[in-house]
């Protein structure tokens, strides 16, 4: 299983830009990266999936570099309502067993 | 995207008793559910991949016999806490697969989570 490593916690102000880096040096070739959302007492929610390039939805952005080592989630003009802890998490999902890393707190100040 | 649900949301228990946690996937099947445990500031432990019609895999240091699952249809999986503790309190939660549309890769969808608390 693909190890994960993330910054342990963030803080950005309201309606900037926030980016947040995840580390995945042995990903194997038929891995993807997805990022989930929790917030305290919730189930996580799937915010992005990629596996190459960039990707796009109308929540974020996932960034991936050509050697697939990291990947960045970009989350434009953020709210306080962003403020929840981020996984990143690697793997040939659905069958075959995930783990979660430690995740990223992220905190929206005012 | 894709709804899990869990029943119930919460539940106290007291220590010796079995509690049972439902989890549904609402609009999809699902052939794979997983069982994740988690601790206040802390991480999903992964406790088990539960596989409908067979049996559950689980994690080392996870108690098969105290953590019953059952996968009886590919739309619900069941966690049984047996003899529930005091140290069994913790907020669980269960994921279902769902194939990505064009094609690629699974993507877990979770469900809200249950709170259990042993007294």
């Amino acid at each position: 299983l693909a190890k994960t490593t993330q910054p342990i916690s963030m803080d950005s102000y309201e309606g900037q830009e926030v980016n947040i880096t995840c580390s995945h040096n042995n990903i194997a070739t038929n891995d993807y990266i997805t990022w989930y959302q929790q917030f305290p007492s919730q189930g996580p929610r799937f915010i992005i999936q990629g596996y190459k390039t960039k990707v796009t939805n109308e929540v974020a952005s996932l960034f991936i570099p050509a050697d697939r080592k990291s990947s960045t989630l970009s989350l434009p003009r953020v709210s306080l309502s962003d403020t929840a802890v981020y996984y990143c998490l690697v793997g040939a999902l659905g069958y075959q067993k995930v783990t979660f890393g430690t995740g990223t707190k992220l905190q929206v100040i005012p | 995207g894709a709804v899990v649900s869990q029943h119930p949301s919460w539940v106290i228990c007291k220590s010796g008793t079995s509690v049972k946690i439902e989890c549904r996937s609402l609009d999809f099947q699902a052939t794979t559910m997983f069982w994740y445990r988690q601790f206040p500031k802390q991480s999903l432990m992964l406790m088990a991949t539960s596989n409908e019609g067979s049996k559950a895999t689980y994690e080392q240091g996870v108690e098969k016999d105290k953590f019953l699952i059952n996968h009886a249809s590919l739309t619900l999986s069941t966690l049984t806490v047996t003899s529930a503790h005091p140290e069994d309190s913790s907020f669980y939660i269960c994921s279902a697969t769902i194939r990505t549309s064009g094609g690629g890769t699974d993507t877990q969808y979770f469900g809200p989570g249950t709170r259990l608390t042993v007294l």
